[in-house]
């Protein structure tokens, strides 16, 4: 299958700061690509889905001005949570449809303090 | 919400076949049903999907009942690296494919 790069795996950052994170299909054009997040002992949640050239669609509840998400080619996504809080902490994850067939990165691993 | 319901957990001995049951009674007749894994604090896996057909891959099996209403994941061997949080997933035809994730099983494979 498809191989989905994220980084970085893990960051910790301060109150207030502003944390990129970066994913990138290696060997596929994704036009497509999903950000979720996911919380301890829960399940994946879904923040958004952009194309690429165009602007991201947000899930009910998932603000765009805090998670800022540029899709600016086919092969690279970027996630920018914007004066991040400790309640920000989670494990984001991103993925692209190829087909039938949905990849998804290793994750990246948030701590806000 | 998810379409699909699963067990919270399952345990599972080394060698033998691990079964995970999935019902998913309210899927459409053009929706796939999808299995995923997640090992601790790492990005969801594919191992298998199907529409209505069984499907056998290297990883795992896949049975769907003639109705659609239910699936089961098989693993012929379990190992302990097997040892995940497995996820049933109908993919809903929105325009993007979107896959609705529930809550999953978490399978504890003992040596």
């Amino acid at each position: 299958g498809a191989v989905v790069s994220q980084h970085p795996s893990w960051v910790i950052c301060k109150s207030g700061t502003s944390v990129k994170i970066e994913c990138r299909s290696l060997d596929f054009q994704a036009t497509t690509m999903f950000w979720y997040r996911q919380f301890p002992k829960q399940s994946l949640m879904l923040m958004a889905t952009s194309n690429e050239g165009s602007k991201a669609t947000y899930e009910q509840g998932v603000e765009k001005d805090k998670f800022l998400i540029n899709h600016a080619s086919l092969t690279l996504s970027t996630l920018t949570v914007t004066s991040a809080h400790p309640e920000d902490s989670s494990f984001y994850i991103c993925s692209f449809t190829g087909g039938l067939e949905q990849y998804f990165g290793p994750g990246t691993r948030l701590t806000v303090t | 919400d998810a379409k699909t319901t699963q067990p919270p957990s399952m345990d599972c001995a080394e060698g033998r076949a691990a079964n995970l049951p999935c019902n998913h009674s309210t899927i459409s007749g053009n929706e796939y049903v999808y299995w995923y894994r997640q090992i601790h604090s790492q990005g969801p896996q594919y191992i298998i999907h199907g529409l209505k057909n069984n499907e056998t891959n290297e990883m795992a099996s896949l049975i769907i009942t003639e109705d659609r209403k239910s699936s089961t994941l098989i693993l012929p061997h379990a190992t302990l690296r097997d040892t995940a949080v497995y996820y049933c997933i109908v993919r809903v035809f929105t325009s993007n494919y979107q896959l609705i994730w529930g809550a999953g099983t978490k399978l504890i494979i003992k040596p």
